[in-house]
């Protein structure tokens, strides 16, 4: 079956940095996504990498490990506002998303 | 620049009622698609589509109806609704399938009892 895992939730202060993770296992691979989603609200693009490597984005910082199965999200210079939780979700071979259950980030002052 | 509506924004039915869900998009994206999202749980995909005319079933498309008569507008019908359709909806567009962000509608919380 397809899996994407993530931590179902992090704490991290103000000013600091955090990493969020998510392996996956999916039927092909056509790129990975990762979302930001405040309570009650929709999801928001921050990212999508298809190739190995860093993607880099102001504050947020995507990496990919194909061969791993392995992403990561990082969040720099962390503010209060940063608080939401981090979906990642990855595009199998029939181009569907295939979306994990999300991290819940915690900012603390 | 409206990008995706949805609408109602709440909703409460009695179990065996119907309504529809209305989705809107005004980017001319070709891509539009209805997730649900529960609580401790990934975004599941119920129908999408990929232009006017053609739609799909996704992961979990029972008790769910969809129709895509333009470009623009893609709503979801539930028939006869049952506790289990208790959710969060979400509409999404995007202009192609690879690599490309969906937009998403602000979503509507239903609550069936």
């Amino acid at each position: 079956g397809q899996n994407i895992d993530q931590p179902t939730e992090m704490t991290a202060t103000e000013g600091a940095i955090v990493q969020i993770n998510c392996t996956y296992q999916t039927s092909g691979f056509n790129g990975l996504f990762w979302y930001q989603q405040h309570a009650g609200e929709a999801p928001t693009f921050l990212s999508y990498n298809v190739l190995d490597g860093l993607e880099e984005k102001g504050r947020f910082s995507s990496f990919l490990s194909r061969s791993k199965g392995y992403s990561y999200l990082l969040l720099k210079e962390l503010q209060m506002k940063d608080s939401a939780s981090y979906l990642c979700a990855v595009m199998d071979s029939n181009y569907q998303l295939i979306w994990g259950a999300g991290t819940k980030l915690i900012i603390k002052p | 620049n409206a990008g995706v509506t949805q609408t109602p924004k709440f909703r409460i039915l009695k179990i065996g009622q119907s309504m529809t869900l209305q989705c809107a998009q005004d980017m001319n994206h070709n891509y539009m698609y209805w997730y649900r999202q529960d609580p401790g749980m990934g975004l599941k995909l119920i129908y999408y589509s990929v232009g006017a005319g053609i739609t799909d079933k996704g992961e979990v498309p029972n008790g769910y109806n969809v129709s895509r008569s333009t470009t623009e507008d893609f709503p979801l019908r539930l028939e006869l609704a049952a506790p289990s359709q208790t959710s969060v909806y979400f509409c999404a567009s995007s202009y192609s399938e690879e690599g490309t962000e969906a937009f998403f509608g602000q979503g509507t919380r239903l609550t069936v009892v």
